[in-house]
């Protein structure tokens, strides 16, 4: 596609279910990036793939989240046992390389955890 | 641990005044520096993205700049009008940091009619 696309655009959820977020990257962009927006502040790294692996997983908060892109495209992020604090804008964003690349996002996931 | 601060937080003007948004980073070893601009409601669009070894990037009304050296970036914004309000943030990609970008808090600009 033609830019980076996200789906489903709003989720709301009862806590303690599961959710998944899916993104859809720009065709050939090799590394892929989930970042976590909440209100009023800036976006803060989860985890990235260069590929298919997760070359940096850092940002998970904790062990109920996790993310996968099984065939290097596109990549699911995964949170287990959903928290009134897990709400929040989910962003994803691709870019061609590894390092030192433009970042490109897509529009997001507002995830609401009632 | 890289931190990035913006200020103002939040800025209003009226249509047709030039601004300046201001971006600071602590940590100086940095790939490359990126303006985004966010809607309501929006993700990010990428404005302008400058390498460490430039001084500024150019596009249309907004010019961006980069002293590495002080850890400081500016977004100036040229004969500003309505559509230009929205929150801007700044990020930058660490040579550490293998690729994350650690972005600034924004600031909200209103640009009125």
């Amino acid at each position: 596609g033609a830019g980076v696309s996200q789906t489903p655009s709003n989720k709301v959820t009862e806590k303690g279910k599961y959710v998944e977020l899916r993104c859809d990257p720009i065709s050939g962009h090799t590394a892929l990036y989930w970042y976590r927006q909440s209100l009023g502040q800036g976006p803060e790294f989860l985890i990235y793939f260069q590929g298919t692996g997760a070359a940096d997983d850092s940002g998970l908060p904790n062990d109920r989240f996790f993310a996968v892109r099984p065939e290097g495209s596109v990549s699911t992020l995964k949170i287990q046992r959903t928290e009134r604090g897990d709400s929040a804008v989910y962003l994803c964003a691709s870019s061609l390389e590894y390092l030192n690349t433009e970042a490109f996002f897509g529009q997001g996931t507002r995830l609401t955890v009632v | 641990k890289q931190e990035v601060t913006q200020i103002p937080a939040a800025l209003s003007v009226p249509e047709g005044e030039n601004l300046v948004l201001n971006c600071s980073f602590t940590d100086s070893a940095i790939y490359n520096l990126q303006w985004f601009r966010q809607d309501p409601g929006k993700g990010l669009t990428s404005l302008l993205l400058i390498q460490s070894s430039q001084r500024e990037q150019t596009s249309g009304r907004l010019n961006a700049s980069l002293d590495k050296s002080s850890g400081r970036s500016t977004l100036y914004i040229a004969a500003s009008q309505p559509g230009d309000s929205a929150t801007y943030l700044c990020a930058v990609d660490l040579e550490t940091s293998g690729s994350r970008l650690t972005f600034g808090e924004g600031t909200q600009l209103t640009v009125n009619p």
